[in-house]
């Protein structure tokens, strides 16, 4: 009965590689975002989908594209993996209130991803 | 554009004693307001939010936070903390629009240490 799930909970990979990291929420909600905490545990958006249409990117490298299938799955891929990656990204929904929800972000559990 | 200050980057408290989180935000108009609890390694749970009406807004684990237009502040205060509060504590600002918030500015987080 998770709300917003991520797999995996840990990555590791080299640097060059390419990998995908998904995000899936039961909520009904039709916002999904993607948020990056780094080391200093600081935590920004990179990326806002609203029915999988994209709404929001923050500045972020297009090394990195997230894919929305369906409004209950927001994936993000990462292309040519670099040292700086490494970091906690989680992935967020949200239901608005136009959509009779109340606006909150709901958070996953976060996935590690440390570039070797 | 919003801004989150968390002007507190540790604090310690004992087990039992009061406790009170800082946080200002820079904001044009009144925004949505939040606090979310980071357990080490674990995710970003919500402990409460303010978006209108009464200001004073009560969270789970007895967490309440006062929300001041005056002094554009949102603290997070517990009468009496337990040593389970010991985590990581991070304000957000979300910009309300007409199809909900699209994303959160969060603080650089407050380290909460309680000792015995």
């Amino acid at each position: 009965d998770t709300a917003v799930s991520q797999t995996p909970k840990y990555l590791v990979t080299q640097m060059g590689n390419d990998k995908s990291i998904k995000c899936e929420q039961n909520l009904g909600h039709d916002t999904m975002y993607w948020y990056k905490q780094d080391s200093k545990k600081f935590l920004k958006i990179m990326f806002s989908y609203n029915n999988k249409e994209l709404i929001i990117n923050e500045t972020v490298p297009n090394r990195f594209s997230p894919k929305s299938p369906d409004k209950a799955h927001l994936n993000l891929h990462i292309n040519s993996l670099e040292l700086g990656d490494s970091a906690v990204y989680f992935c967020a929904s949200s239901l608005p209130p136009l959509a009779g929800g109340t606006d909150t972000q709901y958070f996953g559990p976060g996935t590690r991803l440390t570039v070797l | 554009a919003q801004s989150v200050t968390q002007p507190d980057i540790h604090i310690t408290v004992s087990e039992g004693a009061s406790l009170e989180l800082r946080c200002n935000y820079s904001y044009g108009a009144t925004p949505y307001l939040f606090w979310y609890v980071q357990s080490p390694g674990q995710g970003l749970q919500l402990l409460l939010k303010y978006f209108s009406g009464d200001t004073l807004v009560q969270g789970i684990k007895g967490f309440e936070a006062e929300f001041k237009r005056s002094q554009s502040s949102f603290n997070l205060r517990k009468p009496s903390v337990h040593w389970s509060d010991a985590a990581e504590y991070f304000c957000a600002v979300g910009r309300p629009r007409v199809f909900g918030n699209e994303k959160l500015t969060f603080g650089t987080g407050t380290r909460l240490t309680i000792i015995p």
